[in-house]
């Protein structure tokens, strides 16, 4: 059974900070997921990696398989951003989620 | 852009009767999910689908469960005989393959409330 583990749980930050997202997960994998989740409820997916680092706009995602763990990161926050961020790692052939963390960017 | 697409959006029931979620994936796409988050928790695993046959379920997919590909385009969650702990949101989600390196892309969601 592969557990998922994201910290912090909640993180409010000033528009324009730097933001960091950790997940790490007890089993090995083959993929892992960055969701977003917004207060209307739709999962969007950001990326999904097996190794190394992506890069979208702003958003930086980074995975460490050796170490079981993986970061998003957000240069430049906006108040846009804020949402539910979920890690999510594919496992067998189903995703197992975590509790997701919940961003406020104040302005 | 091709997109998952749910009905209803929210749907109200009694307790004990029966509901059918339905879910429209992406065209080309083979392998369907559905996964439930009940408010406040994590997303959970419900069931997988391929081939018109059940390929994985979970311990919540129990025997008030069903899941149906009723034609080349729908994809249905049925419950027979809904509890008031079933109250979540119910997400569908399809992808082309199981591997690693296939997305899966979520539609925005059903939200069930049962009274």
């Amino acid at each position: 059974k592969n557990e998922v583990e994201q910290s912090p749980q909640n993180l409010t930050a000033q528009e324009g900070e730097f933001i960091t997202i950790n997940c790490s997960y007890s089993v090995g994998i083959s993929a892992l997921h960055w969701l977003q989740q917004h207060p209307g409820g739709g999962i969007v997916s950001l990326f999904m990696l097996s190794s190394g680092k992506k890069k979208h706009g702003r958003l930086i995602a980074t995975i460490n398989i050796q170490e079981k763990h993986s970061s998003l990161h957000i240069t430049a926050s906006h108040p846009r951003d804020s949402a539910v961020y979920i890690c999510a790692v594919t496992y067998g052939n189903k995703l197992v989620f975590g509790a997701g963390t919940i961003l406020r960017v104040k302005s | 852009e091709p997109e998952v697409t749910q009905t209803p959006s929210h749907q109200v029931t009694q307790m004990g009767q029966e509901v059918i979620l339905r879910c429209v994936p992406i065209s080309n796409h083979l392998y369907f999910y559905w996964y439930r988050q009940i408010l406040g928790q994590k997303v959970e695993f419900l069931v997988s689908f391929y081939n018109n046959e059940i390929s994985e379920k979970s311990e919540i997919f129990d025997d008030q469960f069903s899941v149906e590909r009723p034609d080349g385009s729908n994809f249905t969650l049925k419950i027979r005989s809904t509890k008031l702990e079933d109250s979540a949101m119910y997400f569908c989600a399809s992808s082309t393959g199981t591997s690693s390196y296939n997305e899966q892309f979520f539609g925005p969601g059903t939200r069930l409330t049962v009274l």
